[in-house]
């Protein structure tokens, strides 16, 4: 497996208050992802890295922010949570072709009271 | 714009069927394709993958997928169904440069094994 941790595993948090997740990585890939993924909506992207400091916005990025600051560790944060972000949430890496497959972390499942 | 089509949010099967999940696609160039399995409370891991090349392409657990360019189609199949193999499962292309980064998946497709 690759060697890919989220933390914390399982969150309950307050609306409006801020909350981050983290994703490490012990496998030196350069692409990183954050995917949120809901019923009936599959796995949707919120942000991803393509090296340390350089990052950019998904289809979902709205209301999320993400900072790399060394390769192996990719933060989300939700700046002040709202219900609707109640969700799960994997972090993902690849070395970052069209062709290479990602890996996927355990997930977070964080819901928003 | 690259997408993907899982048509059917559920199947069911009964133990030893045949397993098909279909998968179609759009993409304006040649595309690399993917399959995915979720167990339950876990993260996705590859079954399979298509890189143009060999149109049918083998992976884990007994799944095989075909790609059918003239359908724009990449279906899973498997001959037996096991217990085992009740999951989710995502079809998912490659996309390169734009702001949607490297993968779009599917909805996903969650499969029952019937004694």
């Amino acid at each position: 497996d690759a060697g890919i941790t989220q933390s914390p595993r399982h969150k309950v948090t307050e609306t409006g208050t801020p909350v981050t997740l983290r994703c490490h990585q012990t496998e030196n890939h350069r692409y990183m992802y954050w995917y949120r993924q809901d019923p009936g909506h599959g796995l949707r992207l919120i942000h991803y890295s393509y090296g340390v400091k350089d990052t950019d916005k998904g289809e979902v990025s709205d209301g999320y922010s993400v900072s790399r600051s060394k390769t192996e560790d990719f933060l989300l944060t939700l700046e002040s949570a709202t219900s609707s972000q109640t969700s799960v949430y994997f972090c993902a890496i690849s070395e970052g072709t069209s062709f290479d497959e990602q890996f996927f972390g355990p997930g977070t499942r964080l819901t928003v009271l | 714009a690259q997408s993907v089509t899982q048509l059917g949010s559920h199947v069911s099967v009964s133990e030893g069927a045949l397993v098909l999940l279909r998968c179609n696609y759009s993409s304006s160039v040649p595309p690399y394709l993917f399959w995915y399995v979720q167990y339950p409370n876990q993260g996705l891991q590859l079954l399979l993958k298509y890189t143009s090349a060999a149109t049918l392409v083998k992976g884990i657990n007994g799944f095989e997928a075909e790609f059918k360019k003239s359908e724009t189609s990449f279906h899973l199949t498997k001959p037996s169904a096991h217990m085992s193999d009740a999951a989710e499962y995502f079809c998912a292309v490659s996309v390169w440069g734009g702001s949607q980064g490297n993968l779009i998946f599917g909805k996903g497709t969650k499969l029952s094994v019937k004694p």
